[in-house]
């Protein structure tokens, strides 16, 4: 079964304090790897799209990775605004040639001044 | 550009009711998916429509039930609702392929009294 599971389910920093967020996936057969951004109430906000492993993008102070078997979400010199739950969310090969996203449940980042 | 929009905001309803919920997909996008997410959950997906006929469906009861209009827009339906059917409604919207990126609109939070 597609599963996807991130770490840590929540994480403080102070601003400017670098750090990684790691997403693990086990799926049938990929076809992308989906960062969002999720502010409290409202719906996920895209970030970045990685189709193969090796490849990196990058937003602002925001860099996604991708391995075979994991993302990390790398947050360089965050702010207070970088204060979200972020998303990660495989998209399988599906048979019938439609899609779907199978997301994880997701890391509070808290950002402190 | 508009983006992903929905209807209603927020929405109460008592157990045993019915509900529909609104979606209408970012100019360009002819695909409509739905996701249902519990409170500190990742969304989980629901069903996906294109050109009106749903073409694949997550692990939701028959009591939810979905549309799509010629102008690509699309309501999702619940029957008979539960007190576990409270959650945050997620559209998202998309051109179809495979490599296309899923779009959020901002959700439809239902509450179950």
């Amino acid at each position: 079964e597609d599963q996807v599971t991130q770490s840590p389910e929540a994480l403080r920093l102070q601003e400017g304090e670098s750090s990684s967020l790691n997403c693990s996936y086990t799926v049938s057969g990929l076809r992308g790897l989906f960062w969002y951004r999720q502010d409290p109430g409202k719906g996920p906000e895209f970030l970045f799209t990685l189709y193969s492993a090796g490849e990196e993008k990058e937003k602002e102070r925001l860099k996604a990775t991708l391995t075979k078997k994991e993302s990390f979400l790398h947050i360089t010199a965050p702010k207070p605004e970088d204060s979200a739950t972020y998303l990660c969310a495989v998209r399988p090969v599906m048979n019938t040639g439609f899609q779907k996203l199978v997301f994880g449940t997701g890391t509070r980042l808290l950002v402190s001044p | 550009d508009a983006g992903v929009t929905q209807s209603p905001t927020h929405l109460i309803k008592t157990r045993g009711q019915q509900v529909t919920l609104r979606c209408s997909p970012k100019s360009g996008h002819d695909t409509v998916s739905w996701y249902q997410q519990a409170l500190g959950q990742g969304p989980q997906f629901i069903f996906q429509y294109y050109e009106e006929e749903e073409r694949q469906r997550g692990n939701f009861p028959d009591r939810f039930s979905g549309h799509q209009f010629p102008n690509y827009s699309s309501e999702l339906n619940v029957n008979a609702l539960l007190l576990g059917d409270s959650a945050l409604y997620l559209c998202a919207s998309s051109r179809q392929g495979s490599t296309d990126t899923q779009y959020f609109g901002p959700g439809t939070r239902l509450t179950v009294l």
